[in-house]
């Protein structure tokens, strides 16, 4: 079956420091990835997504993810976090075949930032 | 470009009382997804259409939902009768391919 998996619920970092968000998918064919960002009471924002080529892509507000097709990972990773990244991430996974299927989402982390 | 267009935002209702949610997709945008969120089960997908026609409803929860998609430019999902487990957020996204979503802000569902 079709599944994305983050491994944690909650996340606190220090302002200034590194953040990565995990993430693993199990999806029979060729996925398409991508992370979302949700501010409260919000819907939900596209961060960045990977289709194909170069491993490492890059997104908005310095976020940038890595898909490691041996692990079945895309983690997401900002090298300093700002207070203004508080907020729940998603990471979703669809069909690079069927472009017209639904995305599959995990159950999100929720990131806080401490002064 | 409004977005999509959900409403209401806030939503209480009695128990038993039908509740009607309400989307307005995109311009353009071919595919009409319906999501619900809950702390328990995150982003939970209930049903989506393609070209207006129903694809995949298997994550209706039950019969007391229902969605129809009558044209480009609307749709709606429909609880009857509500129940206190069914509060949730319940958001609508429509997409051109590949995946391009946009999501709306979400429809808070309170049934007491």
């Amino acid at each position: 079956a079709q599944s994305v998996t983050q491994p944690d619920i909650h996340i606190t970092v220090s302002e200034g420091a590194s953040l990565e968000l995990r993430c693993n998918y199990s999806y029979g064919a060729t996925p398409y990835l991508f992370w979302y960002v949700q501010s409260p009471g919000q819907g939900l924002q596209l961060l960045l997504k990977y289709f194909s080529g170069d491993t490492l892509v890059q997104g908005i507000k310095g976020f940038e993810a890595e898909f490691k097709r041996s692990q079945s990972s895309f983690n997401l990773r900002k090298p300093s976090v700002h207070w203004s990244d508080a907020a729940e991430y998603f990471c979703a996974v669809g069909s690079a075949n069927q472009a017209g299927t639904a995305l599959i989402f995990g159950k999100g982390t929720t990131l806080s930032v401490s002064s | 470009d409004a977005g999509v267009i959900q409403s209401p935002r806030h939503e209480v209702t009695e128990m038993g009382q039908e509740v009607t949610l309400r989307c307005k997709p995109i311009s353009g945008h071919n595919s009409l997804f319906w999501y619900r969120q809950t702390m328990m089960r995150g982003l939970e997908l209930l049903i989506y259409f393609n070209n207006n026609v129903p694809i995949d409803d298997s994550g209706m929860p039950e019969d007391r939902f229902s969605a129809k998609m009558p044209n480009a430019s609307f749709s709606t999902l429909k609880i009857q009768p509500s129940e206190p487990r069914d509060s949730a957020v319940y958001f609508c996204a429509s997409s051109s391919p590949p995946y391009r979503y946009t999501f709306g802000s979400g429809t808070r569902l309170t049934v007491v």
